[in-house]
């Protein structure tokens, strides 16, 4: 089992629809969570982080950690064309300089 | 403000042949890191440098070497290029991680893409 699950999709949604991506994980020790966007022919960018478990919103972006199930969740309100990119969920233990782990990333198309 | 800078942006390579990725950031960062993007495999770790003067192995560095030459710049040699090493190659950077105040995001370079044939 990888330490980090995630659906590659291709995910295709209408424009305003509300978007839902997911990944899973088996590591109790991952602490930090986070989601990268990422535009074709571009590097990933964060997006959004959590520490430990609950909610965070910015804007139409609403992160959700819920770590006895061992599950995190990216939401996108009003979806827009803007948002179709590949989202990356990442995560890491609190100490140093650990690595960052990444999920294989969602492909997202929002249509106009 | 250039952030992660990689070079070259595309390479085409023989097999057997070899070469060396560059990249340079600018934003003091303690922590480099190399990663490859391959189709349904995601991003995988090939080294890291914690800080200047040390490296590590990640996921994937059979094939690899590197150096941490300075602060600023950490680059990626391919000795002896294989097929198997045609890929997107990503350099990114960040500040030490703190407890309960992760406020430095991993910085990514725009990637150098590399075939082998």
């Amino acid at each position: 089992q990888k330490e980090v699950e995630q659906d590659p999709g291709p995910l295709s949604v209408p424009e305003g629809a509300i978007v839902s991506l997911n990944c899973t994980y088996s590591n109790s020790a991952f602490q930090y969570f986070m989601w990268y966007r990422q535009y074709s022919r571009k590097g990933p960018e964060l997006l959004m982080y959590t520490y430990s478990s609950g909610n965070k919103e910015d804007g139409r972006f609403t992160a959700q950690v819920d770590k006895s199930s061992k599950y995190i969740s990216l939401f996108i309100r009003d979806s827009q064309p803007s948002d179709s990119a590949t989202y990356l969920c990442a995560m890491t233990r609190i100490s140093g300089n650990t690595p960052l782990v990444f999920g294989k990333g969602t492909r997202l198309s929002v249509i106009a | 403000n250039a952030g992660v800078t990689q070079t070259p942006k595309f390479q085409v390579l023989k097999t057997g042949q070899s070469m060396t990725l560059q990249c340079a950031q600018d934003m003091n960062h303690n922590s480099m890191y190399w990663y490859r993007q391959d189709p349904g495999m995601g991003l995988r770790l090939i080294y890291y440098s914690a800080s200047e003067g040390t490296t590590d192995k990640g996921e994937v560095p059979n094939g690899y070497n590197v150096s941490r030459l300075n602060k600023r710049e950490f680059s990626l040699r391919l000795e002896s290029a294989a097929p198997s090493q045609t890929s997107v190659y990503f350099c990114a950077s960040t500040d030490v991680l703190r407890e309960s105040s992760y406020n430095s995001p991993l910085h990514f370079g725009n990637g150098t893409r590399l075939t082998v044939t």
